[in-house]
């Protein structure tokens, strides 16, 4: 069954720490993203990568950090440089240089 | 970069009447628009997309239609029903220096009246 999944579904963040979402695809997908989500500010691009060991900054990059080793593999971290990271995280991925994309089920972080 | 603007934010419509969302785009350079559509909860997914060299695609009740001049594009949704409620989202590609993202709306949270 082709896709691309997220975990956890839910995440729970202490002050100061550091936190790693998991994003893998088997869709074959050269492109990944990462959006953040908040209530009535629709898709935030944070980060994004073409092609292994490549990634570029989005329009909110601060406080977060990637790594692109594996086609497969886009794991996102939130740093805590982050001093608002309560969100809902979503994942695509998507052909390079077109199309539309596919969305990960998301994960919802909260500070605790 | 793109800049993508969605109006209503918020639109009720009672069962069975139409449906109008509509985005309007910064760069002209600008070649797909897709349409994606989320329930609570739930992931985006894509109901339908158009490309620059199209005016108009229509898949069922849900239509799409692109004026390039004007830098905007619509979705339309007849005959609507109580599970067409959700937020639906649309979206422009931006190209720049061999990138490629999608800039998004702020979303339409759309909600069909029984």
């Amino acid at each position: 069954d082709g896709g691309i999944t997220q975990s956890p579904k839910y995440l729970f963040r202490k002050e100061g720490q550091n936190v790693t979402l998991s994003c893998e695809q088997n869709l074959n997908h050269d492109a990944m993203y990462w959006y953040r989500q908040d209530p009535g500010q629709g898709l935030r691009l944070i980060y994004y990568s073409q092609i292994v060991n490549d990634f570029q900054k989005g329009d909110i990059a601060e406080g977060y950090s990637v790594s692109r080793e594996k086609k497969e593999s886009f794991p996102l971290t939130v740093t805590s440089a982050q001093k608002n990271p309560t969100a809902f995280y979503l994942c695509a991925s998507s052909i390079k240089g077109a199309g539309g994309y596919t969305f990960g089920s998301g994960t919802r972080l909260t500070v605790v | 970069g793109e800049n993508v603007e969605q109006h209503p934010s918020t639109l009720s419509v009672q069962e069975g009447d139409s449906a109008v969302i509509k985005c309007t785009y910064s760069d002209s350079a600008s070649n797909y628009f897709p349409w994606y559509k989320q329930e609570l909860g739930k992931r985006p997914q894509l109901i339908i997309d158009i490309r620059s060299n199209v005016g108009e695609k229509k898949d069922q009740r849900i239509a799409v239609t692109l004026n390039k001049t004007a830098k905007h594009f619509s979705l339309h949704i007849t005959e609507t029903q109580p599970e067409d409620s959700a937020v639906y989202f649309c979206a422009a590609s931006y190209s720049g220096a061999g990138s490629y993202q999608l800039t998004f709306g702020k979303g339409t949270k759309l909600s069909v009246i029984p």
